[in-house]
């Protein structure tokens, strides 16, 4: 079946310093990949997608390029800043059944000091 | 910006009681879902629909029920609530590339 395997959390940052999740998948197929983020008390939401081998998904600075030899999505920044601290959950879309779920991993979270 | 509305956002109640969590999207995604997602932040699948009048459950078996009888609604059930039905319940819509929107939730805890 799918799975989605990502670094274990916390990641502890300063302001303004790099960022990589790393994001493996297990998947039949050519799945489609997300990263989403979930701030305290809130739902999810999408940060960005990539739907084919070597997409690079992107937005608010966060970036991630579809890996298919690696089967990786490593999600980047390159200078975070306090307002990027909460949970980052990369996911996959089965395009091979119909009910199309998400596949989620465990979720990292990312905590950013000033 | 995906509309997707959940309510109530937190809901305390005795064991027992009957709840019904409402999930509305105004977006005409004939595909929802909802995930349970336990205190360590995983999210697993509970149910899901592919449209009016369909419903499945979904990988982690939930005593809860669904029904999905106009497109934009999706409510979920528990007819005799129990502390270990305690977590947070995420509803989502998919849309055209298979990205979900996600409502912002609600926080269920059964005393």
């Amino acid at each position: 079946g799918n799975s989605v395997t990502q670094m274990e959390g916390p990641v502890t940052l300063s302001e303004e310093a790099f960022l990589t999740i790393n994001c493996t998948y297990t998947a039949t197929g050519y799945p489609s990949l997300f990263w989403y983020v979930q701030y305290p008390g809130e739902g999810l939401q999408l940060l960005l997608k990539a739907t084919k081998a070597d997409d690079k998904g992107s937005n608010k600075g966060f970036e991630a390029t579809y890996r298919k030899e690696t089967t990786s999505f490593h999600l980047e920044k390159g200078s975070v800043q306090v307002s990027d601290s909460a949970v980052y959950f990369c996911a996959l879309s089965d395009k091979d059944t119909g009910r199309r779920a998400l596949t989620f991993g465990s979720g990292t979270r990312l905590q950013v000091q000033p | 910006e995906a509309d997707i509305y959940q309510t109530p956002r937190y809901l305390v109640i005795g064991t027992g009681k009957k709840i019904t969590l409402e999930c509305s999207q105004t977006m005409g995604h004939d595909k929802m879902y909802w995930y349970q997602q336990d205190p360590g932040m995983e999210l697993h699948l509970i149910h899901y629909s592919y449209g009016v009048n369909s419903t499945e459950k979904g990988d982690l078996s939930s005593e809860s029920t669904v029904s999905r009888i106009r497109t934009e609604h999706f409510p979920l059930t528990l007819e005799s609530a129990r502390p270990s039905h305690t977590s947070q319940y995420l509803c989502a819509s998919r849309g055209s590339y298979n990205e979900q929107f996600f409502g912002p939730g609600t926080r269920l805890t059964v005393l």
